[in-house]
């Protein structure tokens, strides 16, 4: 079965700080990961996935399958950048549906 | 952009009635909608795939009697809770994606309140 894992809750960091949002999976196949992100009163929107290997927003994050891991990084945080972060993962082939982790809200101090 | 959009986006009801809700792709169609549940201060929890002409794919534990899903065309699904109840309160969300793609676009959303 597939889990995702997102282990703080709430994350402060201070303007201009480097960030990094925990994410660990467990799957046993080979899973597409991304990362969703919500700002307020927004809607969930796509942040990144791993396969596009791209820095969205200043944001990256790399999945490596020894550690399990899809940790997001962005070496100096902003205050547009607080929001609620969800690490997502699809496994099964031909399956579109998505397996979110609990979240994390950062909060990106002046 | 691919959008998608939710109606309504707020509804209170009295417990025991039932609430439709609507969820559109507006300007691609897909195959295959997805329905969520998120409860305050806590994750996404898929409820079920709806895809197209045939009927959903329901998560363990969600009860397919309570929760109707219909997918009657590739921009329109539906998700009509029955005899609602209080616990039934929640945050609904669906969401849309493309044909032969991994990617899901989502909806604002519907909070549901049952009295």
């Amino acid at each position: 079965a597939q889990r995702v894992t997102q282990p703080e809750k709430l994350l402060s960091v201070f303007k201009g700080a480097p960030v990094e949002l925990k994410c660990n999976y467990s799957y046993s196949g080979s899973p597409e990961l991304f990362w969703y992100v919500q700002y307020s009163r927004q809607r969930l929107q796509l942040l990144l996935r791993h396969i596009s290997r791209e820095s969205i927003k200043g944001f990256t994050a790399d999945l490596n399958k020894g550690e399990t891991s899809f940790h997001l990084k962005k070496p100096f945080a902003q205050e547009e950048d607080s929001a609620m972060y969800y690490c997502a993962l699809r496994g099964q082939t031909g399956a579109n549906n998505l397996f979110f982790g609990t979240g994390t809200r950062l909060t990106v101090i002046p | 952009g691919a959008v998608v959009s939710q109606h309504p986006s707020r509804v209170i009801c009295k417990s025991g009635t039932s609430v439709k809700i609507e969820c559109r792709s507006l300007d691609f169609q897909a195959t295959t909608m997805f329905w969520y549940r998120q409860f305050p201060k806590q994750s996404l929890m898929l409820m079920a795939t709806s895809n197209e002409g045939s009927k959903a794919t329901y998560e363990q534990g969600v009860e397919k009697d309570k929760f109707l899903i219909n997918h009657a065309s590739l921009t329109l699904s539906t998700l009509t809770v029955t005899s609602a109840h209080p616990e039934d309160s929640s945050f609904y969300i669906c969401s849309a994606a493309l044909p032969a793609a991994a990617l899901q676009y989502f909806g604002p959303g519907t909070r549901l309140t049952v009295l």
